[in-house]
C-alpha cells in the first residue's frame, strides 16, 4: 500500500487561473480531508469529504471546492487564483468521519505567480 | 472558536537532555488532542493522541484541562528526534477537523 498519494507534486499557475489537485486515499479509507499549509505555518483545514459529500468546511472562500468520487479519491479545485493561494496542499485520509487517525499525503506545492 | 498555540518556533537541546514541547489550546468543550511529527523529507504522521495514553518513541503527553495544555515530553532526547512537531486539536461537532498549531522545530545536538 503506497499510502495516501497526491498529484501533481508541484504546480505553477498565474493569477486568475484555475487549478485541480488530486488525492487517492490509503487503502481501506473512505474519508478525505484537505489542508492548506502556508510557509512557516501549520496546516489549515479546508474541508472534508465523506460518502461523496462535503461534511465539514473550514474558513475558506467558495473559490475552494472539492469532489469525492465513488472510489473515495478526491479533487480540490481552486478558482480565480490569488498570490496568497501559494502553499502546500495536503490531503489526509481516514476511515469514517470521526476521530480516527488521519494519514497524510506528501502534498502538492502550488505556486501562483 | 478552537485554537492551538505552540509558543516556541525553535527548540534546541543536546542528546540525552530532557525535552518539553509546549502546546496550549483554546476550546469550549472536551477536545481530543494530538501530536503530529514531520521528519526531514517525510510526510506528516501521527505521533500520539491523548485518548490512547500511549508512549511512542519515548514521548508522552498529558492533557491538563485546568491549564488547557498538552505538552509533549521525553526524558532523554535522541538525535533522531530532530523534526517538526505539530500539536493539533479536534472536538465536538468539528470532529475529524484538525486544528493545528504553528509547529516547533526540535533540533537535538550530538
Amino acid at each position: 500500500d503506497a499510502g495516501v498519494t497526491q498529484s501533481p507534486t508541484h504546480l505553477i499557475k498565474t493569477r486568475g487561473q484555475q487549478v485541480t489537485l488530486r488525492c487517492s486515499p490509503k487503502s481501506g479509507h473512505d474519508t478525505v480531508s484537505w489542508y492548506q499549509q502556508a510557509l512557516g505555518q501549520g496546516p489549515q483545514f479546508i474541508f472534508q469529504y465523506y460518502e461523496e459529500e462535503e461534511r465539514q468546511r473550514g474558513n475558506f472562500p467558495d473559490r475552494f471546492s472539492g469532489h469525492q468520487f465513488p472510489n473515495y479519491s478526491s479533487e480540490l479545485n481552486v478558482n480565480a487564483l490569488l498570490l496568497g493561494d501559494s502553499a502546500l496542499y495536503l490531503c489526509a485520509s481516514s476511515f469514517g468521519a470521526g476521530y480516527n487517525e488521519q494519514f497524510f499525503g506528501p502534498g502538492t506545492r502550488l505556486t501562483v505567480l | 472558536a478552537q485554537r492551538v498555540t505552540q509558543p516556541e518556533k525553535l527548540l534546541s537541546v543536546f542528546k540525552g537532555a530532557p525535552v518539553e514541547l509546549k502546546c496550549n489550546y483554546s476550546y469550549s468543550g472536551s477536545p481530543e488532542l494530538f501530536w503530529y511529527v514531520q521528519y526531514s523529507r517525510q510526510r506528516l504522521q501521527l505521533l500520539l493522541r491523548h485518548i490512547s495514553r500511549e508512549s511512542i518513541k519515548g514521548f508522552t503527553a498529558d492533557l491538563n484541562k485546568g491549564e488547557t495544555s498538552f505538552h509533549l515530553k521525553k526524558p532523554f532526547a535522541q538525535e533522531e528526534d530532530s523534526a517538526m512537531y505539530y500539536c493539533a486539536l479536534s472536538g465536538g461537532t468539528s470532529y475529524g477537523k484538525l486544528t493545528f498549531g504553528q509547529g516547533t522545530i526540535l533540533t537535538v545536538h550530538p
